[in-house]
């Protein structure tokens, strides 16, 4: 299996502040045949299904904004937020597709 | 706009079937450019992807190792929907279930874009 280790596990901002999570996959997870990274980002708020927001590690969802962004590639990874809104407020979780078994990191709660 | 809709119970005892049903609407099971997916979420074991079936010329299934015994995914084109059933619950059981999709194009796999709203599944004598 493909372990995905997030961190931190917990992170506490304040609004307009840039934020940062880590995530490293225990092996690489870049296609070599389309050059892509099969890594995702999910915003999972509470009682609610996590929400897709960066596909190939760096491509946002239709409809998230532009504060979001990701980048990394092989085995490390990072998804920023540029200037935190109250309403990013959620759990975030990383999730490799690469292996037919995708996983997902432990998860990083973001507080504001 | 794709909608998954979930249904089944929430409570069981231990020993019993969990049965699930993702209705989907905007999209088919029969699709030959998504996989139909069933995960789970609990504190103890996060995000947890149980298993997967999909239509590629003909039907195929595949299965998380730690589940593999015990589970079973059932597409059903004449609903349009996709079932999940674990066999022989215990209290580890617990969790809140999902379905969702994965989308294929000609740029690859993409992540889960459509999620169900999710199940809270108990398993307690």
């Amino acid at each position: 299996d493909i372990v995905m280790t997030q961190s931190p596990d917990s992170l506490a901002m304040s609004l307009g502040e840039r934020a940062t999570i880590n995530c490293k996959s225990s092996q690489s997870i870049l296609l070599s045949s389309n050059n892509k990274n099969y890594l995702a980002w999910y915003q999972q708020k509470p009682g609610q299904p996590p929400k897709l927001l960066i596909d190939w590690a760096s491509t946002r969802d239709s409809g998230v904004p532009d504060r979001f962004s990701g980048s990394g590639s092989g085995t490390d990874f990072t998804l920023t937020i540029s200037s935190l809104q109250a309403e990013d407020v959620a759990v975030y979780y990383c999730q490799q597709y690469f292996h037919n078994l995708h996983t997902f990191g432990q998860g990083t709660k973001l507080e504001i | 706009q794709v909608q998954l809709q979930q249904s089944g119970p929430g409570l069981l005892k231990p020993s019993q079937t969990l049965s699930l049903i993702c209705a989907i609407s905007g999209d088919s099971v029969s699709s030959d450019s998504a996989t139909w997916n069933w995960i789970r979420q609990s504190p103890s074991r996060g995000l947890e992807w149980l298993g997967k079936t999909y239509y590629r010329s003909k039907w195929n299934l595949e299965f998380a190792p730690s589940v593999r015994s015990r589970i079973t995914i059932k597409p059903d084109t004449s609903n349009n929907q996709f079932s999940l059933q674990l066999n022989s619950v215990t209290p580890e059981d617990t969790a809140v279930y999902y379905c969702a999709r994965q989308p294929y194009n000609s740029g690859g796999w993409h992540g889960y874009d459509y999620w169900g709203q999710g199940t809270l599944v108990s398993v307690s004598s």
